[in-house]
Formats: structure tokens, C-alpha cells, sequence
């Protein structure tokens, strides 16, 4: 059963333009979420989290959205920059325990 | 601050064997968490600790033991070691006591069983 999903096992886009990152999940429960991102052989970095009561929060290039009638979050970073490349990882927290998805593989080529 | 520390990077196991993967962080948090992530996977939650002397399960405890005698520390130790357990491990703590929000992670222990 798998709380977390993101459907997308990777993504490329250019850069300077949007990244468009999505998530969906299935557990009502969840308090909030938060968004990672992971470069090769180094731990995960938070990176913007968002309360289950809000709809919108935004840090810099990054904003994520939340629907929960649709139960479906999404990450956009404007503008893309090569730096940005890695994984990133959704997660659902709640009752102390975090859930992750399996991670989107984000490409910005130059 | 040197934040989350894991030690060792790497390490090779054979069936049967037991050992412990040390995890210190020295930011003073009270919430300490366990995962692994294997290939294709996202990291799943092994154990937990809100505060020294407080530890819960996670999603895939079994044959994993843990224990947070200071706030400073909280290792993980296989007790006997099975090739189903290779994978790498992080630890992870955070400022906040209520729960996980805003995780720091330490680089991770790479674990082979054989």
C-alpha cells in the first residue's frame, strides 16, 4: 500500500524554464508535507514543506502546492537551473512517522 | 556544528553477523529517526525516537533494535544480519519534538549482507 506516489520516475526540462514535479498521496491523516531532494551518494536535503491546511507556500524558486480534495501536491521550481538536477522526494508526516514517495529524477540540461 | 554524523560509510556483513550503525547529531534535537532506501525505492522509516529513552517503531522494524540513552545519540544495531537488509541506511533528526518536520540528514552507511 503505497501512502506516497509519484507517478513520474523522471523528468527533464531545460533550463531557465519551469519544473513541474508532482505527488499524490492516499492518507487522509497526514499533517503536512514536506519536499526533499537528493544528490548521489549524500543524504536528503530538506528542501519546502507545506501544513495540510494551507494551499500554497512558497520559498524563492520553489512553491508547492496542495489539493487536498484531489490529495495531490506538486513541486514548481522557476527558473530551472542546472544545480537543481537530483532527486526529489514527496513526503506525507504524520503521528511522528514521515512517508516517502519513490522520488522523481529532475534533469536540467543547459 | 558538525550536524548528523554516520559511521561507517561502508560496510560488508555475512549472514548471521551483527553489528551497530552509529548515528550522532550535536544540534541538540530531541527527534532522531532511522531509515533505508533501497533501489527504486523512497526511504522507509525503521525506527524513531522523540526524545532519550523514547523510542517507537517505524514501517519495517523487523531485525532492527534501537536505543537513545542521550539526546546526542541513537544507533542502530542488526542483530543478525540478512541479505534482505542491504540497503543504505540514514539517520536523520529534527528541532522539532513533535514530529519529523524539517529532517537533517547525515550522508548514510552503505550495508552489503552476503
Amino acid at each position: 500500500d503505497q501512502q506516497v506516489k509519484q507517478n513520474s520516475p523522471s523528468l527533464s526540462v531545460q533550463e531557465g524554464r519551469i519544473s513541474i514535479l508532482n505527488c499524490d498521496y492516499t492518507n487522509s491523516m497526514f499533517d503536512y508535507f514536506l519536499w526533499y531532494k537528493k544528490y548521489p551518494a549524500e543524504g536528503p536535503t530538506f528542501l519546502i514543506s507545506i501544513s495540510s491546511i494551507k494551499d500554497k507556500n512558497e520559498d524563492g524558486r520553489f512553491t508547492v502546492f496542495l489539493n487536498k480534495s484531489a490529495k495531490h501536491l506538486s513541486l514548481h521550481i522557476v527558473p530551472s537551473q542546472p544545480g537543481d538536477s537530483a532527486v526529489y522526494f514527496c513526503s506525507g508526516g504524520s503521528n511522528y512517522k514521515l512517508t516517502f514517495g519513490k522520488g522523481t529524477l529532475l534533469t536540467v540540461n543547459p | 556544528n558538525a550536524g548528523v554524523t554516520q559511521t561507517p560509510k561502508f560496510q560488508v556483513l555475512k549472514t548471521g553477523q551483527s553489528m551497530t550503525l552509529q548515528c550522532a547529531q550535536d544540534m541538540n534535537h530531541e527527534y532522531m529517526s532511522w531509515y533505508r532506501q533501497d533501489p527504486g525505492m523512497g526511504l522507509r522509516l525503521i525506527h524513531y525516537s522523540v526524545g532519550a529513552g523514547i523510542t517507537d517503531q517505524g514501517e519495517v522494524p523487523n531485525g532492527y533494535n534501537v536505543s537513545r540513552s542521550t539526546t546526542e545519540d541513537f544507533p542502530l544495531r542488526l542483530l543478525s544480519a540478512a541479505p534482505s537488509q542491504t540497503s543504505v541506511y540514514f539517520c536523520a533528526s529534527s528541532p522539532d519534538s513533535w514530529g519529523p518536520n524539517e529532517q537533517f540528514f547525515g550522508p548514510g552507511t552503505r550495508l552489503t549482507v552476503l
